[in-house]
């Protein structure tokens, strides 16, 4: 089973749609959870970190739940400037300890918003 | 100049060839990152620097080696690189414990 596996995409969605991205993780000992956007050709940015009730910041709904090693990202009316690769991202605590925290990427799920 | 950047942005080299990515941050982090993103995978982490040590090498052949001479400062050598190396090449940093990282632009390389 991969580290991070989202759905594969993409999507192609209307302006003002509601789209869901899904994200399952296999390693039950990871902490902390992120959504990153990557627009065409440029580099990952943080989008929103995912808590363990859920969290939201406009338009965007994040949601955890750890018995089911499951993530998700909620967009609401969605924009043309939402369009991009979505990045689900799972961090979690070398074997050895310290504070070498390791971030594993999904391949992503590219959006389109289309006018 | 704020932000992670990386020179350069783009770089075609021969398989014979030897070259240097720059990567600096200005952000007052203390980690450093090095990853490889290919075509339909996902980001592929490298190298990381943790307060200027190299902390994890994630079984990376050895025509790639970094370099990290402070903490805001990372580079990665390149020599007989293969054709499958060809990729983008991004560099990140953080603060030690913290999950976001952030990104540089990154360097585009093609091997020929």
């Amino acid at each position: 089973r991969k580290e991070v596996e989202q759905d594969p995409g993409p999507f192609n969605v209307p302006e003002g749609a509601t789209v869901a991205f899904n994200c399952t993780y296999s390693n039950s000992a990871s902490q902390s959870f992120f959504w990153y956007r990557q627009d065409c050709r440029k580099e990952p940015k943080l989008l929103m970190s995912v808590y363990s009730s859920g969290n939201e910041d406009g338009r965007f709904t994040a949601q955890l739940n750890r018995a089911s090693q499951y993530i998700s990202l909620l967009i609401r009316d969605s924009k043309l400037s939402d369009s991009a690769t979505y990045l689900c991202v799972v961090k979690k605590t070398p074997h050895s300890g310290g504070s070498n925290y390791k971030l594993t990427f999904g391949k992503g799920t590219l959006l389109t918003v289309n006018p | 100049e704020t932000g992670v950047t990386q020179t350069p942005r783009h770089l075609v080299m021969g398989m014979t060839n030897k070259k240097s990515l720059k990567c600096e941050q200005h952000l007052g982090h203390n980690a450093m990152y090095w990853y490889k993103q290919s075509a339909k995978k996902p980001l592929e982490l490298m190298f990381v620097y943790s307060l200027e040590e190299r902390v994890e090498n994630n079984s990376v052949p050895s025509r790639f080696s970094p370099e990290c001479p402070n903490s805001s400062h990372l580079f990665l050598h390149l020599h007989t690189l293969q054709p499958e190396d060809s990729a983008l090449y991004l560099c990140a940093s953080s603060q030690v414990g913290v999950g976001e990282q952030y990104f540089g632009p990154g360097t585009r390389l093609t091997v020929t």
